[in-house]
């Protein structure tokens, strides 16, 4: 079986400042991991993956992610806060030799205040 | 940039009746989902779509739930007699294949409303 779990339903930042928000997975192999975007009345947009190789995924709009095999960690996290990154963050994880349809996260809100 | 859409985005529906909820993906994707999220709640998978037929389903998608790819670019979700506990935000997704780890794209959603 496949989880995701991610701790904070919300998440408070000033701009110009440092973000992170958080994800922890359980898989039975290696994972296959994924954070989404969601704006107000919006789909959710793909951000990055991880897949295998560098622990440190980049992505869109200036995001990274950091794999961590022994934590089992795959933290979102972006240097500098735009009042814009206010939206749903969602992670998701597959099992690399499972099934491919991903399990999601309940989702954080992050709030970026000016 | 290609997207997914979605209609319509909005459908209020009395319990018991049928509803289809209609998606256009990606056109060159190959596999087709379908998500629902109540609200304040995970997204949650129902059924993924390939080659005309069903490929995995999850427990949420009974008897009640059925999908349908009628031509070369619609993709729709009925659901044959709505109850109150389906009213929840439906999302289409599609990805370029299945096995290897394409990420999804996701349309804008419907949401559902069953009174």
């Amino acid at each position: 079986a496949q989880s995701v779990a991610q701790p904070e339903d919300q998440v408070n930042v000033a701009e110009g400042n440092p973000l992170t928000v958080k994800c922890t997975y359980s898989v039975s192999g290696n994972p296959y991991l994924f954070w989404y975007v969601q704006y107000p009345n919006r789909g959710l947009q793909f951000l990055l993956k991880y897949i295998t190789g560098d622990n440190l995924v980049k992505g869109s709009y200036g995001f990274e992610a950091e794999f961590n095999k022994s934590q089992t960690s795959f933290h979102l996290k972006k240097p500098s806060a735009l009042v814009s990154d206010s939206a749903l963050y969602f992670c998701a994880v597959r099992d690399a030799g499972g099934s491919y349809i991903p399990t999601f996260g309940r989702g954080t809100s992050l709030i970026v205040h000016p | 940039e290609p997207e997914v859409t979605q209609t319509p985005s909005h459908q209020v529906t009395q319990m018991g009746q049928e509803v289809i909820l209609r998606c256009v993906p990606i056109s060159n994707h190959l596999y087709f989902y379908w998500y629902r999220q109540i609200l304040g709640q995970k997204v949650e998978f129902l059924v993924s779509f390939y080659n005309n037929e069903i490929s995995e389903k999850s427990e949420i998608f009974d008897d009640q739930f059925s999908v349908e790819r009628p031509d070369g670019s619609n993709f729709t979700l009925k659901i044959r007699s709505t109850k109150l506990e389906d009213s929840a935000m439906y999302f289409c997704a599609s990805s370029e294949a299945g096995e290897r780890p394409y990420e999804q794209y996701f349309g804008p959603g419907t949401r559902l409303t069953v009174t």
